[in-house]
């Protein structure tokens, strides 16, 4: 069975300053790890996602995460933060169709 | 040029009443899914549905049922309305063999 941990529930971070959102799994197989982002009132939007290739993944808006096998992560990173990135963050894990999604990080961005 | 749509995008309705929510997906994808999503941000999978098979996770109430007119098309009724299936529930579509999914833009349903 697959699962996904998303170790801060909430993170805040100012404006301009680095973002680390963490996420570990846990998987059988050799999973599809992926971010989505919500923001407030919206739908869930893809912001990367790795699949079995590089293990340094670049998605929108500046994020990229890395996966790493030895750490079972797949943490989320911006180096500047936006105040437009303030938003709910989740990390999923699939497996053959099966998705299952972190509890989510909300990420404030303070001016 | 949608992707994947969900209607209505907000739905209030008294409890004890029955309501639909449709979805559609213009990707030529072939499995379809429901997920729920509580107050607390939690995501949590309710049925997958391609041409061939219904999965069903076994928390959901059997008030719920998917029905899926189409390939392109996969809606969720729900019987006799709780205050607890308040909710913003989405609709999700994949490639059959691919692990993305592209998602609906959620719809909000309250249960007064």
């Amino acid at each position: 069975a697959q699962s996904v941990t998303q170790l801060d529930s909430h993170v805040s971070v100012s404006e301009g300053t680095p973002v680390l959102l963490r996420c570990n799994y846990s998987s059988s197989y050799s999973p599809s790890l992926f971010w989505y982002v919500q923001h407030p009132n919206k739908g869930l939007q893809l912001l990367l996602k790795y699949t079995s290739a590089a293990t340094l993944v670049k998605g929108i808006n500046g994020f990229e995460a890395e996966f790493k096998k030895s750490e079972t992560s797949f943490h989320l990173t911006k180096p500047s933060a936006h105040m437009s990135d303030a938003a709910e963050y989740f990390c999923v894990v699939s497996d053959d169709n099966d998705m299952r999604f972190g509890a989510g990080t909300r990420l404030t961005v303070k001016p | 040029d949608t992707a994947v749509s969900q209607t209505p995008k907000y739905l209030v309705t008294q409890m004890g009443n029955d309501k639909s929510i449709k979805c559609e997906q213009n990707l030529g994808h072939d499995t379809m899914y429901w997920y729920k999503q509580d107050s607390k941000k939690f995501l949590k999978i309710m049925f997958s549905y391609n041409n061939k098979e219904l999965i069903i996770n076994e928390t959901v109430p059997n008030r719920f049922s998917p029905k899926s007119p189409d390939k392109a098309h996969l809606n969720l009724h729900i019987n006799s309305l709780e205050l607890g299936d308040s909710a913003v529930y989405f609709c999700a579509s994949s490639r059959r063999g691919e692990s993305e999914q592209f998602f609906g833009p959620g719809t909000r349903l309250t249960v007064l």
